[in-house]
C-alpha cells in the first residue's frame, strides 16, 4: 500500500507560466515533507521542505503549500524554465527509532517546454 | 550543502558473483546511513537503514542474507549484493544523515547484472 503517492507521472508546461506537483498521503505520522528534484543516473537533490505545523514554505520560485486535513501537498514553480525539467518526488518522513525515514512518492516528470 | 559519494557509479557483474557498493559521507560523521533502490521510473525504495557499530535494520521483503550492510566507521557504509543475479539489476543510492536529521544522498550505483 503506497502511503505517498504522487498521481501524475508526468507533466508539460510552457516556459515562465506555473508548475504545479501533486502529492497525497496516508499515513498521519509523517510531519515532515520534502520534494526532491532528480535526474537520470543521479541522486536526488533537496529542493524544499515544510514542517506539519505550517501550511505554506516558500523558497524564491518555489513554493510547498500543505493541507493537512486532506492530507495533500503541491509544488509550485513560478516561473518555470526549461533547466527545471526532471523528475520531482514527494518524501513524507516520519521518525523511526531515533532517525527520520523518508517514504517516497512514485515521482513525476516536469517538463517545461521553451 | 555536505556530500556524500559512491562507488563505484556503474559496476556490471556476471550472475552468480558479489558485488560491494561504498557510500562515504566526504564531509561530515553519520551514525546513520540508508539504502535505497529505485527501479526505471519507479519510485525510491527504502531497502535498509545502516547504524554505526551496530547491525542494519532491513524493511519488510528485503532479504538481509542477500543484501548485507556494514557500517564500520561514522563515514563509511556499504552495501554487498551477494550472488547477484539480474533481477538485482537496478540503481542503488544511499543517504547520510548529518547532525539535526538532515538527509543527504550519494549519486548513486548503477548494477547490471548479466
Amino acid at each position: 500500500d503506497q502511503q505517498v503517492k504522487q498521481n501524475s507521472p508526468s507533466l508539460s508546461v510552457q516556459e515562465g507560466r506555473i508548475s504545479i506537483l501533486n502529492c497525497d498521503y496516508t499515513n498521519s505520522m509523517f510531519d515532515y515533507f520534502l520534494w526532491y528534484k532528480k535526474y537520470p543516473a543521479e541522486g536526488p537533490t533537496f529542493l524544499i521542505s515544510i514542517s506539519s505545523i505550517k501550511d505554506k514554505n516558500e523558497d524564491g520560485r518555489f513554493t510547498v503549500f500543505l493541507n493537512k486535513s486532506a492530507k495533500h501537498l503541491s509544488l509550485h514553480i513560478v516561473p518555470s524554465q526549461p533547466g527545471d525539467s526532471a523528475v520531482y518526488f514527494c518524501a513524507a518522513s516520519a521518525f523511526s527509532g531515533s532517525a527520520r525515514q523518508l517514504t517516497f512518492g512514485s515521482g513525476t516528470q516536469l517538463t517545461v517546454l521553451p | 550543502g555536505a556530500v556524500v559519494s559512491q562507488h563505484p557509479s556503474w559496476v556490471i557483474c556476471k550472475s552468480g558473483t558479489s558485488v560491494k557498493i561504498e557510500c562515504r559521507s566526504l564531509d561530515f560523521q553519520a551514525t546513520t546511513m540508508f539504502w535505497y533502490r529505485q527501479f526505471p521510473k519507479q519510485s525510491l525504495m527504502l531497502m535498509a537503514t545502516s547504524n554505526e557499530g551496530s547491525k542494519a535494520t532491513y524493511e519488510q521483503g528485503v532479504e538481509k542474507d542477500k543484501f548485507l550492510i556494514n557500517h564500520a566507521s561514522l563515514t563509511l557504509s556499504t552495501l554487498t549484493v551477494t550472488s547477484a543475479h539480474p533481477e538485482d539489476s537496478s540503481f542503488y543510492i544511499c543517504s547520510a544523515i548529518r547532525g539535526n536529521n538532515e538527509q543527504f544522498f550519494g549519486p548513486g550505483t548503477r548494477l547490471t547484472v548479466l
